[in-house]
């Protein structure tokens, strides 16, 4: 059974431009969610999607979206990046409900986006 | 949101056991206690996780109070590969969104 997959894994860029990454899930898998890793802020979450909605979103500014396909493939934007958006942009999936209720089981991780912003 | 409080840094010989400190005193009934590991640059990793009762799968036991307000994770034979950052987390309902605190980074010597 394939992991959770993102790619691209490494991708610099330029203050300014925007940038889209791309997470499928494991196969089953109906909810996705986003965090973002760097050095001084730790672990924080961005944002769950379930069944193509939005449905948590955590503390970042609105240059910060995503969206979530049909086939439970999602994706995050940053657009206007800034020095401080360099980080390691990681994507987790999970079992959900047919309501979209929480399992409670385990998020799996991907290996995770690693976003350098010069 | 229930927080947790871990030690900065553990260290453990290896063979020995790990144990692992978390404290969320502020945990609600409904709310589990989720552990992750991540090694260098890599993804966070499941562990364990449990509401109530203690816990226990191949690769580590959660043992969590009675009261519920701190938890154990017990790593029974610590490897060289069992160096990592561990967390402890409060998985938040509805949702199921996780708040990562700043982890324990456990370092296993020979």
């Amino acid at each position: 059974k394939a992991g959770v997959t993102q790619t691209p894994r490494y991708l610099i860029k330029t203050r300014g431009q925007q940038v889209t990454l791309s997470c499928s899930p494991i196969s089953g898998h109906r909810s996705v969610s986003w965090y973002q890793q760097t050095p001084g802020q730790g672990l924080q979450f961005l944002f769950e999607y379930f069944s193509e909605t939005q449905r948590n979103k955590g503390n970042f500014p609105g240059r910060f979206s995503g969206r979530q396909f049909s086939n439970s493939r999602s994706e995050m934007n940053v657009s206007t990046l800034e020095l401080g958006d360099s980080a390691l942009y990681l994507c987790a999936s999970s079992l959900a409900g047919v309501k979209g209720e929480v399992v409670a089981g385990e998020l799996f991780f991907g290996e995770g986006s690693r976003l350098t912003v010069l | 949101d229930a927080k947790t409080t871990q030690p900065t840094s553990m260290d453990c010989a290896e063979g020995r056991a790990a144990n692992l400190p978390c404290n969320h005193s502020t945990i609600s009934g409904n709310e589990y206690v989720y552990w992750y590991r991540q090694i260098h640059s890599q993804g966070p990793q499941y562990i364990i996780h449990g509401l109530k009762n203690n816990e226990t799968n191949e690769m580590a036991s959660l043992i969590i109070t009675e009261d519920r307000k701190s938890s154990t994770l017990i790593l029974p034979h610590a490897t060289l590969r069992d160096t990592a950052v561990y967390y402890c987390i409060v998985r938040v309902y509805p949702g199921g969104k996780l708040i990562f605190g700043q982890g324990t980074e456990l370092s296993v010597k020979p």
